[in-house]
């Protein structure tokens, strides 16, 4: 597709339960983005790969939040465990090297 | 840590101004700065992005000034029009050398401009 593409765009779970997210970010963009945007929040930032590495994954809150890259292309961020504080929304993004960066839609996750 | 804020949350103008958004930073030197529009459930679009040797950035309607001495952007909309009534984002990109791409968001000032 043009743009980048998340799914789910809605995920409700119960506290506890795990759950994945999906990114295909711009065919052809190197670096991959995880962030989550709380209610009134600013983007809190999650993870960064580079290809299929993560030289930056500072952002994780905890041992609970993964994420891979495979092929150079699609991102998965899972969470495990899921706690009602985790409910966000949570938005990947994509760029050539330092420059914009392209945003997806968003999933949002609702712990109950 | 570094720490960013932008004026007010809220700005509401009349049609027609100019909207001015700041964007104040501390702890930090940013080799680049970003502004980035949201609208509501949708993901930030990206509008500008100014470096640190560059005083003044334009795009249309849109102007960016970046003082590294006072750790400040103006964020400008000329002639403002009710379609540009939307949550602008501020983002500070990595230090000078660094090949990290991550960056550091505001909280965002909500503008509002009426008919």
């Amino acid at each position: 597709g043009a743009g980048v593409s998340q799914s789910p765009s809605n995920k409700v779970t119960e506290k506890g339960k795990d759950v994945e997210l999906r990114c295909d970010p711009i065919s052809g963009h190197t670096a991959l983005y995880w962030y989550r945007q709380s209610l009134g929040q600013g983007l809190e930032f999650l993870i960064y790969f580079q290809g299929n590495s993560a030289p930056d994954k500072s952002g994780l809150p905890s041992d609970r939040f993964s994420a891979e890259r495979t092929g150079g292309s699609v991102s998965t961020l899972t969470i495990q465990r899921t706690q009602q504080e985790d409910s966000a929304v949570y938005l990947c993004a994509s760029s050539l090297r330092q420059r914009e960066q392209f945003f997806g839609p968003g999933t949002r996750l609702t712990v109950l | 840590s570094q720490k960013i804020e932008q004026n007010s949350e809220a700005l509401n103008i009349q049609e027609g101004k100019t909207a001015t958004l700041t964007c104040n930073y501390t702890n930090y030197s940013p080799a680049y700065l970003q502004w980035y529009r949201q609208d509501p459930g949708r993901g930030p679009v990206f509008l500008l992005l100014i470096r640190e040797n560059e005083k003044e950035k334009r795009k249309e309607r849109l102007k960016v000034t970046f003082d590294t001495t006072l750790k400040q952007s103006l964020f400008h909309i000329t002639a403002s029009q009710p379609a540009d009534s939307a949550t602008y984002l501020c983002a500070l990109g990595g230090p000078r050398g660094s090949t990290l791409g991550r960056l550091y968001f505001g909280r965002g000032t909500q503008l509002t401009v009426w008919p």
